[in-house]
């Protein structure tokens, strides 16, 4: 069964504190690894897209990264509007490109 | 420049009831989809469609629920009859086409008394 797991659920940084989040996928065949970003209240927001192993992309403050069984979400010297919960989504190659979501990790950056 | 665009932002029905809940998507995008939220959990896919076809519906209950995205207007997700476990936010997402990244509303958050 296709299935995305992210970890940590929740985590707790000071203001300039990097780390990274992980999101840990089984799916048959990768189409696609997609990251969002949502706000309290808010629909969630795009980020980025990995397509192959190998593959990164960077915006800003934040890294994404790709391995043929999981993706990092890089964040260096993170600010408190940096506080949000991170999505991670896989699309699978047998699917009908229907995205399979991870519960996501809450960020929360203290000042 | 509007992104995806969802109404109303929060509707309360009593039991018993129809929901009906309008997406318009991006201008330009004719892949929409569907998404149910529930607090503290991830999103779950319900239904994908483009121009006046049902895609896939694998992630929508067969009963009471139905959706439709007709050539002209917004998308609509209708519950009939609604049951208090319907209470959710409920998301759509808009494409430029198959496999792109699809761009979300703010939701539409369902409440039943």
């Amino acid at each position: 069964e296709d299935q995305v797991t992210q970890s940590p659920e929740a985590l707790r940084l000071q203001e300039g504190e990097s780390s990274s989040l992980n999101c840990s996928y089984t799916v048959s065949g990768l189409r696609g690894l997609f990251w969002y970003r949502q706000d309290p209240g808010k629909g969630p927001e795009f980020l980025f897209t990995l397509y192959s192993a190998g593959e990164e992309k960077e915006k800003e403050r934040l890294k994404a990264t790709l391995t043929k069984k999981e993706s990092f979400l890089h964040i260096t010297a993170p600010k408190p509007e940096d506080s949000a919960t991170y999505l991670c989504a896989v699309q699978a190659e047998d699917s009908n490109y229907q995205l399979i979501w991870g519960a996501g990790t809450k960020l929360i950056i203290k000042p | 420049n509007a992104g995806v665009m969802q109404n109303p932002r929060h509707l309360v029905r009593r039991r018993g009831q129809e929901a009906r809940l309008r997406c318009s998507p991006v201008k330009g995008h004719s892949h929409v989809y569907w998404y149910r939220q529930l607090p503290e959990e991830g999103l779950k896919f319900m239904v994908y469609l483009q121009k006046e076809n049902i895609i896939d519906e694998s992630g929508m209950p067969k009963e009471r629920f139905s959706a439709e995205f007709p050539k002209e207007g917004p998308s609509i997700l209708r519950i009939q009859q609604v049951v208090r476990g319907d209470s959710a936010a409920y998301f759509c997402a808009s494409s430029q086409g198959r496999g792109q990244p699809q761009h979300f509303g703010d939701g539409t958050r369902l409440s039943i008394l």
